[in-house]
């Protein structure tokens, strides 16, 4: 069964604070995916990966950084966060050109 | 830039109807489309996934259909329960870029 995990469901951190957020894949899938989703606005792709230590910024990448050092972890790494970047932020895996799996997702609130 | 939109953006049934739900997309060069649902404050879970050269896929009182060339997916639900209560999001991928887009989602409400 397919699996994708995120480190953390609920997180509370404080205005420029540097936050990571991890995201572990057993499927050996090379592409791996951050999004954001904000109701009424969707899913936002932040970055992506599609092989190790390879990334490409998505639509809204400003604030976000990613670390792709084995196949199966993607981090995104808030460098100094703000309350604007309170959201939802789902990780999803594939396999080239299939289809996506997600993680449980993290409720991220900055104070 | 590929558009996906999801209307109506919710709907309410009572249990037993059998419901459609839409996805419409501005270009048709699209590599595949995927079904999803999401339960309140969760990820998303893969329903259906059809390819370009499918017409429709199904899974159990699911069936996803396909018109590439109308830029049209419909999401038929079968003798709904109070358990499909959730939104279901579209995303197409187009097949470069590996970017995959989605719409808005439509919030189904089953009524028992």
């Amino acid at each position: 069964d397919v699996k994708v995990t995120q480190s953390s469901r609920y997180l509370v951190k404080r205005t420029g604070e540097k936050v990571f957020l991890e995201c572990v894949q057993d499927m050996d899938h090379e592409n791996m995916f951050w999004y954001r989703q904000d109701p009424g606005l969707g899913l936002r792709l932040i970055y992506f990966s599609y092989d190790v230590k390879m990334k490409e910024k998505g639509d809204i990448p400003e604030g976000y950084s990613v670390s792709r050092e084995k196949k199966e972890r993607f981090s995104l790494i808030l460098e100094s966060a703000s309350t604007n970047q309170t959201s939802m932020y789902l990780c999803a895996s594939s396999l080239e050109y299939d289809e996506q799996y997600f993680g449980p997702g993290t409720r991220l609130t900055v104070t | 830039k590929q558009e996906v939109t999801q209307i109506p953006a919710a709907l309410s049934v009572p249990e037993g109807e059998n419901l459609v739900l839409n996805c419409s997309f501005t270009d048709s060069a699209i590599y595949n489309l995927q079904w999803f649902r999401q339960d309140p404050g969760k990820g998303l879970t893969s329903l259906l996934l059809i390819q370009s050269s499918q017409r429709e896929q199904t899974s159990g009182r699911l069936n996803a259909s396909l018109d590439k060339s109308s830029g049209r997916s419909t999401l038929y639900i079968a003798a709904s329960q109070p358990g499909d209560s959730a939104t279901y999001l579209c995303a197409v991928f187009k097949g470069t870029g590996n970017q995959f887009y989605f719409g808005t989602g439509t919030s189904l409400t089953v009524i028992p």
